[in-house]
């Protein structure tokens, strides 16, 4: 079964500080996504990485950095985090069979 | 813009009867669909697809159908059970979207006992 790993289910956060998101996957995925899912709002994709070092932006980027340094591993990066990012953040990942894998997410709520 | 439209927030359905959730997109390049269900403080879980090759796809007790002309899916559940209760997400990609996946904003299934 494949595994997507997310290091901190739940995090709180004050105004400004800098936040990292870790997601791990087992499956040798070329490519991981991060997504973040508000009420109403859905899955909205953040950033996504197709292979080490890759990265590309997806439709809400803004206020968010990633880092790929290993094909397991995709990290997520508040660099000064905002009350309006408060919200839930899922990694996925898949390989070229087409459907995501999902981590369990993290919920960050920004005081 | 949202190019996947989930119209139906919420859907309440009696135990044993069929649940219908409704997708609509935009996208005419999109050619893979997919559903997920996502239980509170949980990642979603794959629960089905459909390439547009294809008009039907079932695995036991959920059915996806695809209606390209009319760039509509849905996804049946038939006998709902308690257990299905939870908010289903479709997501479609395809075309010149490459490795990205667009999700709707989901449709929350209640299924009373």
């Amino acid at each position: 079964d494949v595994k997507v790993t997310q290091s901190s289910r739940y995090l709180v956060k004050r105004t400004g500080e800098k936040v990292f998101l870790e997601c791990v996957q087992d499956m040798d995925h070329e490519n991981m996504f991060w997504y973040r899912q508000d009420p109403g709002l859905g899955l909205r994709l953040i950033y996504f990485s197709y292979d080490v070092k890759m990265k590309e932006k997806g439709d809400i980027p803004e206020g968010y950095s990633v880092s790929r340094e290993k094909k397991e591993r995709f990290s997520l990066i508040l660099e000064s985090a905002s009350t309006n990012q408060t919200s839930m953040y899922l990694c996925a990942s898949r390989s070229q069979g087409r459907e995501l894998f999902f981590g369990e997410g993290s919920r960050l709520t920004v005081l | 813009d949202q190019q996947v439209k989930q119209n139906s927030p919420s859907l309440s359905v009696q135990e044993g009867r069929i649940s219908i959730l409704n997708c609509d997109y935009t996208n005419s390049m999109f050619d893979y669909f997919l559903w997920y269900k996502k239980y509170p403080a949980e990642g979603p879980t794959f629960l089905i697809s459909i390439s547009s090759i294809k008009d039907k796809n079932e695995d036991g007790r959920f059915t996806v159908f695809l209606n390209k002309s009319a760039k509509h899916l849905s996804l049946h559940i038939v006998p709902s059970q308690p257990g299905d209760s939870a908010v289903y997400f479709c997501a479609a990609s395809g075309g010149n979207t490459g490795n990205q996946f667009y999700f709707g904003t989901g449709t929350s299934l209640t299924v009373i006992p």
